[in-house]
């Protein structure tokens, strides 16, 4: 069964404090991995593609890399601006699967 | 780029009224959009897949009747909640895509509708 888990569910850091989140999936055929993150209220802000084992793509402090069957979402020296939820979401070619997501909150 | 409107951002409205949703795509043409329906601190539960001209997808559990969706151009899609009940107060997220299927979808910033 085709599947996009998120872990972990909820994330507290201190400003400055590095971390990563965790997307883990067990499909037929990745087309396509992406990274969105969702402030509450809005609909979800693409951040990422990526589409093959060892690819990574950076924006300011956020970096995301791909294996074979997980990915993560690095961040850097975060800021309180960097609070979110972050979703992960595969696409085989026939279907978009959404992880739960992951609730970030940075205390300044 | 990649800019999805979606409209109206918020809809109160009484038991029985249909309500619109609008959702165009406005920097690029988009040859698939989805309908979403979020619940509080869950993820995206989607409702249905349109492409342009064609009758939309709908997930198993929607009811077409109740959850109307055209797809008339490439950059418009509406989708709209007939006779609102009480139960259909959500959060309403559209996305759309571009071209081929490996594209991400890029979001509108959804429609709370609260049905009194």
């Amino acid at each position: 069964e085709d599947q996009v888990t998120q872990s972990p569910e909820a994330l507290r850091l201190q400003e400055g404090e590095s971390s990563s989140l965790n997307c883990s999936y067990t499909v037929s055929g990745l087309r396509g991995l992406f990274w969105y993150r969702q402030d509450p209220g809005k609909g979800p802000e693409f951040l990422f593609t990526l589409y093959s084992a060892g690819e990574e793509k950076e924006k300011e402090r956020l970096k995301a890399t791909l294996t074979k069957k997980e990915s993560f979402l690095h961040i850097t020296a975060p800021k309180p601006e960097d609070s979110a939820t972050y979703l992960c979401a595969v696409h085989t070619g026939n279907q978009f699967y959404f992880g739960t997501g992951t609730s970030l909150t940075v205390i300044p | 780029g990649a800019v999805v409107s979606q409209h109206p951002s918020r809809v109160i409205c009484k038991s029985g009224t249909s309500v619109k949703i609008e959702c165009r795509s406005l920097d690029f043409q988009a040859t698939t959009m989805f309908w979403y329906r979020q619940f509080p601190k869950q993820s995206l539960m989607l409702m249905a897949t349109s492409n342009e001209g064609s009758k939309a997808t709908y997930e198993q559990g929607v009811e077409k009747d109740k959850f109307l969706i055209n797809h008339a151009s490439l950059t418009l899609s509406t989708l709209t909640v007939t006779s609102a009940h009480p139960e259909d107060s959500s959060f309403y997220i559209c996305s759309a895509q571009e071209g081929v299927s490996n594209q991400p979808q890029h979001f509108g910033d959804g429609t709370r509708l609260s049905i009194l």
